[in-house]
C-alpha cells in the first residue's frame, strides 16, 4: 500500500488553464505539506496544514490554493497557469507532532508541463 | 546566501570507495538535521537524522558541528545502489525543513 500517493503522477497542460492535484496519506498523519522541485532541483517548501488547518504559507503566488477536506487529504489547485509553474510537486505528510526530529513521507511527485 | 549550501557534485566514485559529502546552513538556530536520499525522478526519502553526538547507520555516518554550522556524511565501501542525490535537510520547527540543493553521487562498477 502507497503511504502518500498523489495524482496525477504526470500532468501537461497549456498556459492559462486552472488544475488540480490531489494528494492523500494513509499513515494517520495530522500534519501534510506542498513542496516545488524546479528543474535546479532544489526543493521548496509551500504549504503546510496540520488537521486541516494551514501552517505554513511560504510566499506563493495566490494562483496556488491548496485545499484540505480531512487530515488524510491536501490537494492542491493552480489558476492562470504559467511557464514558470512547470516543475514537479510532492506532497508529504508527518505526524504532526512537536518533536523538530520528525521524519515526513513524500509523495512519488507530480510532473507538471506548462506549455 | 542559501539557508542550506551543498556542493552539487557530481562525485564518481568506484565501487568500495569511501565518500564525504559536506553541506552548511546559516541559521544558528536550526534543531534538527536529516539527510534525505532522493533517486533519479523519484521522491525524497529519509537516510539518517543527525544528532550532535554524530551517528552511524551501517556504511554511514553523519556528523554535526553546530559552532561551524557543518553537516556531513561519510559513505564507506559505496555500492552501485548508493547512487542517488544525497540532500541536507535543517529544520527550525517541527514541521518546516529547509533543504539544498541535493549532491549528486555515481558509483561506478
Amino acid at each position: 500500500d502507497t503511504a502518500v500517493s498523489q495524482t496525477p503522477k504526470y500532468l501537461v497542460t497549456q498556459m492559462g488553464n486552472d488544475k488540480s492535484i490531489k494528494c492523500e496519506q494513509n499513515l494517520g498523519h495530522d500534519t501534510m505539506y506542498w513542496y516545488k522541485q524546479d528543474s535546479k532541483k532544489f526543493l521548496k517548501i509551500m504549504f503546510s496544514y496540520n488537521n486541516k488547518e494551514l501552517i505554513i504559507n511560504e510566499t506563493v503566488p495566490n494562483r496556488f490554493s491548496p485545499k484540505s477536506p480531512d487530515k488524510a487529504h491536501l490537494n492542491l489547485h493552480i489558476n492562470s497557469l504559467e511557464l514558470g509553474d512547470s516543475a514537479v510537486y510532492f506532497c508529504a505528510s508527518s505526524r504532526g507532532g512537536t518533536e523538530s526530529q520528525e521524519t515526513q513521507y513524500f509523495g512519488p511527485g507530480t510532473r507538471l508541463l506548462v506549455l | 546566501r542559501k539557508e542550506v549550501e551543498q556542493d552539487p557534485g557530481p562525485f564518481n566514485v568506484p565501487e568500495g570507495a569511501t565518500v564525504a559529502f559536506n553541506c552548511t546552513y546559516s541559521n544558528s538556530a536550526s534543531q534538527s538535521f536529516f539527510w534525505y536520499r532522493q533517486d533519479c525522478r523519484k521522491e525524497p526519502k529519509l537516510l539518517m537524522s543527525v544528532y550532535s553526538s554524530g551517528n552511524e547507520d551501517g556504511r554511514f555516518t553523519a556528523q554535526l558541528n553546530r559552532a561551524s554550522q557543518y553537516i556531513s556524511l561519510l559513505i564507506r565501501d559505496s555500492k552501485l545502489s548508493d547512487s542517488a542525490t544525497y540532500l541536507c535537510v535543517v529544520s527550525g520547527s517541527a514541521r518546516q525543513l529547509t533543504f539544498g540543493s541535493g549532491t549528486q553521487l555515481t558509483v561506478l562498477p
